[in-house]
């Protein structure tokens, strides 16, 4: 079984300040971890994901995360947070990246709101 | 390039009825699968179908059911609705065997159940 938890389901940030939105997975295999945003009334749109090839993962919009195997963490975070990145973020974990085993298990959200 | 579109946005039902979503997936994507997410929590994996046929299902009941046509888009059935089934249902596609396979989400059909 693979599960995601997400501390904190409320982050509160000043414009230009650091943003750490913190995951913390569990499995019984190497997992596949991702971030997703939600926009109000829109779907979700991967952020980044981390498949085994380096432990710190790029992705759009200025975010990245840290896969940390010790700590069982996959942190998201961004140096200097702007309005726009206001919204509901999830992490998730799968056991594959792809193929038809591809199913994503996913945290209950952390909504980041940015304040000016 | 259209992304992943669901139909309707929003359906308002009462219990015991039975109601069907529809989802296209993005052009040249084969895979659907289906989310539910309820109000305050993280989606819920329902099921996925490739080639027609339902590949993986998550822990939902029977009263679940889909399909997948031809064309490769979808459908989400649920019958005999309950209270509890009020929430946002996600469908996602994605093409089997992309060397950078992604799930590409629709904006969702908002589901109430009165």
């Amino acid at each position: 079984a693979q599960s995601v938890t997400q501390l904190g389901s409320h982050v509160s940030v000043s414009e230009g300040a650091l943003v750490l939105l913190r995951c913390n997975y569990s499995s019984s295999v190497p997992p596949y971890l991702f971030w997703y945003v939600q926009y109000p009334n829109q779907g979700l749109q991967l952020l980044l994901k981390y498949t085994s090839a380096a432990t710190l993962v790029k992705g759009i919009n200025g975010f990245e995360a840290e896969f940390k195997k010790s700590e069982t963490s996959f942190h998201l975070t961004k140096p200097s947070a702007h309005m726009s990145d206001a919204a509901e973020y999830f992490c998730a974990v799968s056991h594959n990246s792809g193929g038809s085993n591809y199913k994503l298990t996913f945290g209950k959200g952390t909504l980041l709101t940015v304040n000016p | 390039d259209a992304g992943v579109t669901q139909s309707p946005t929003h359906l308002i039902k009462t219990r015991g009825q039975q109601v069907t979503l529809r989802c296209s997936p993005k052009s040249g994507h084969d895979t659907v699968s289906w989310y539910q997410q309820a109000l305050g929590q993280g989606p819920q994996f329902i099921f996925q179908y490739y080639e027609e046929e339902e590949r993986q299902r998550g822990n939902f009941p029977d009263r679940f059911s889909g399909h997948q046509f031809p064309n490769y888009s979808s459908e989400l059935n649920v019958n005999a609705l309950l209270l509890g089934d009020s929430a946002l249902y996600l469908c996602a596609s994605s093409e089997q065997g992309a060397s950078d396979e992604k799930l590409f989400f629709g904006s969702g059909t908002q589901l109430s159940v009165l």
